[in-house]
């Protein structure tokens, strides 16, 4: 498997407080993702890095920033959670172009917005 | 953006049998079509994928095609095991929103159920 870790694996919290998800890379690929994982939706691609404090939109930022300032770890904060972001959380590298190779898939952070 | 639809959304067969499942895609653009398997509690997992210059793939019992003039790909899985259950996303990598990138968009998954 690959050497991906996030933290943490599960969280409950309150509407408007603010939350930070890691994901912790050993492999020291260049590009990571972060996905939300709804039934009916799939996956669905919230920020991406390529590289370090190199960080863009996905489908689905609004309410979500990121922040990546060494290779390894890439952070998504939500400033103020809404009960709409209750979802599983999935971290996400590849070596290189975006999405042109395999990603590699982290366990996930299941997230309760209350 | 890219548009991808995954059908049907839950699949039962029985053990040893074929499933198949299909996807169609928007960006006539797209050029690279994955295929992930997840296991309940766990990321989703690699198992396949074709690019667009290829028309089939296979590897051992699972194998993939493309029709890149309809627009629309599918998973093929033969002699299914209870061990192939789980859910399948597949994917198209396709344009970026408003940045010009190009990333993945995903199905929305099926759930395979192959029963012993």
């Amino acid at each position: 498997d690959a050497g991906i870790t996030q933290s943490p694996r599960h969280k409950v919290t309150e509407t408007g407080t603010p939350v930070t998800l890691r994901c912790h890379q050993t492999e020291n690929h260049r590009y990571m993702y972060w996905y939300r994982q709804d039934p009916g939706h799939g996956l669905r691609l919230i920020h991406y890095s390529y590289g370090v404090k190199d960080t863009d939109k996905g489908e689905v930022s609004d309410g979500y920033s990121v922040s990546r300032s060494k290779t390894e770890d890439f952070l998504l904060t939500l400033e103020s959670a809404t009960s709409s972001q209750t979802s599983v959380y999935f971290c996400a590298i590849s070596e290189s172009e975006l999405g042109y190779n395999e990603q590699f898939f982290g366990p996930g952070t299941r997230l309760t917005v209350l | 953006g890219e548009n991808v639809e995954q059908h049907p959304s839950t699949l039962s067969v029985q053990e040893g049998d074929s499933a198949v499942i299909k996807c169609t895609y928007s960006d006539s653009a797209s050029n690279y079509f994955p295929w992930y398997k997840q296991e309940l509690g766990k990321g989703p997992q690699l198992i396949i994928d074709i690019r667009s210059n290829v028309g089939e793939k296979k590897d051992q019992r699972i194998a993939v095609t493309l029709n890149k003039t309809a627009k629309h790909f599918s998973l093929h899985i033969t002699e299914t095991q209870p061990e192939d259950s789980a859910v399948y996303f597949c994917a198209a990598r396709g344009g970026l929103w408003d940045t010009g990138r190009r990333a993945l968009t995903f199905g929305s998954g099926t759930r395979l159920q192959v029963q012993p």
